[in-house]
């Protein structure tokens, strides 16, 4: 079974600019969790979709923007870029359980965004 | 809100020296808890977990227990190997099931032949 698969792997973009980045979950997943990985804050949850509906999103800026679709990809986009958006952007899939909640989450490689 | 406090890095150890790297957590009613390896320029891969109290997670030669009296998770291993060599992560869900992941901030081990 192939693994979470996330594009671009590099990025290089100016301040000011918006990103798109893109995550293709493991087949029969529909749920995908992305977060963001900085040496400073570490790993922060960014937004989970489940069904093309965002199910839960973390602490950040307006800016931040996500959405999946009927077949479960998902991308995420950053508008009017700030060099602290400079980070590895991790994406994660896993099947909700029938309780609601999620079973393992599995990651991508992640996509290291750099804002200049 | 949730947190984990995980010990700082680097740690270094020589090959087939014992590993303990701490982690505790603050969350309210029984979360479950995930240990996370990060080899370099690769994604997350999960290393074990635990659902509830005293459940012992094991994988690939690494243990741990959840402690909740010390609200602990503290991630061993008998004997290191170079290969072992990344960054450890400590998490936690709530407790609704396995959702949203609240991690530490990692600890790096350095294992030398």
């Amino acid at each position: 079974k192939a693994g979470v698969t996330q594009t671009p792997r590099y990025l290089i973009k100016t301040r000011g600019q918006q990103v798109t980045l893109s995550c293709s979950p493991i087949s029969g997943h529909r749920s995908v969790s992305w977060y963001q990985q900085t040496p400073g804050q570490g790993l922060q949850f960014l937004f989970e979709y489940f069904s093309e509906t965002q199910r839960n999103k973390g602490n950040f800026p307006g800016r931040f923007s996500g959405r999946q679709f009927s077949n479960s990809r998902s991308e995420m986009n950053v508008s009017t870029l700030e060099l602290g958006d400079s980070a590895l952007y991790l994406c994660a899939s896993s099947a909700r359980t029938s309780g609601g909640g999620l079973n393992e989450q599995f990651f991508g490689p992640g996509t290291r965004l750099t804002v200049l | 809100g949730n947190s984990v406090t995980q010990m700082e890095g680097p740690v270094t150890l020589s090959e087939e020296a014992f590993l303990t790297i701490n982690c505790t957590y603050t969350a309210t009613g029984y979360p479950s808890l995930f240990w996370y390896v990060q080899y370099p320029g690769e994604g997350l891969q999960l290393l074990l977990k635990a659902t509830k109290a005293d459940d012992k997670g094991s994988n690939k030669g690494f243990e741990a227990t959840y402690r909740k009296e010390t609200t602990s998770f503290h991630l061993e291993k008998g004997s290191v190997q170079v290969s072992d060599s990344a960054v450890y992560f400590c998490a936690l869900s709530g407790i609704s099931g396995y959702s949203t992941l609240t991690f530490g901030k990692g600890t790096m081990l350095l294992v030398s032949p």
